[in-house]
């Protein structure tokens, strides 16, 4: 699976549009963003997942540049539950269910 | 469903005692991970099974873990003895085989070794 590079950390004012940025330029074809968070005290929770179109679902936007090296995860209107450490994750399609292995991810801090 | 439900929330125990996490998947999933965080090394995946067989355990620290899953209900993770450097969260987490990548975790276990 394609690395990925994101921010240590990030600071967002309460109602803002948080804006998480991720770097895969090594993607390959038939892989996957995927982006979890991790609330405090609490397991990864799934957010959202995209192959090269743009996602949008009840929790977030994914944006993905149309040479599939980097994605946005969009947070429309981060609220303090919003605070947690964010994982972008590539994967193959092909994996089936083969393990997702999480990096450091991007603890954003949302601020009232 | 209640989601991926893992006992203790909390283990408190001493060097050298055997220390047993529960695990039950969400019903109807068929792949089962185990993953322990620490926040030097971050989560790492420990072992996972599909169909109640375990196809990597690569990530197993040494001979003093072990994990069962005897039935598609139930897992444990057991270290024998523990040591204070055990000392994590551990993450149960499931998804069923025609996933999209979208898995289940639990609330972990918070596993202290005095």
């Amino acid at each position: 699976d394609a690395k990925t590079t994101q921010p240590p950390s990030m600071d967002c004012a309460e109602g803002r549009a948080a804006n998480l940025p991720c770097n895969h330029s090594t993607i390959s074809g038939n892989e996957y963003v995927y982006w979890y968070r991790q609330i405090h005290s609490q397991g990864p929770q799934y957010i959202i997942h995209g192959l090269k179109n743009n996602e949008t679902n009840e929790m977030a936007s994914l944006i993905i540049t149309e040479d599939r090296k980097s994605s946005t995860l969009i947070l429309p209107h981060a609220t303090l539950r919003d605070t947690a450490v964010y994982y972008c994750i590539v994967r193959a399609s092909s994996s089936g269910n083969t393990p997702l292995v999480f990096g450091k991810g991007t603890r954003l801090s949302v601020i009232a | 469903d209640a989601g991926v439900i893992q006992s203790p929330r909390h283990e408190v125990t001493e060097m050298g005692q055997e220390v047993t996490l529960r695990c039950k998947p969400i019903s109807g999933h068929d792949y089962l991970f185990w993953y322990r965080q620490t926040m030097m090394r971050g989560l790492e995946l420990l072992i996972y099974f599909n169909n109640n067989v375990p196809i990597d355990d690569s990530g197993m620290p040494e001979d003093r873990f072990s994990a069962k899953m005897p039935n598609a209900s139930f897992s444990t993770l057991k270290i024998q003895p523990s040591e204070p450097r055990d000392s994590a969260v551990y993450f149960c987490a499931s998804s069923p085989t025609q996933g999209t990548g979208k898995w289940y975790f639990g609330a972990g276990t918070r596993l202290s070794v005095l």
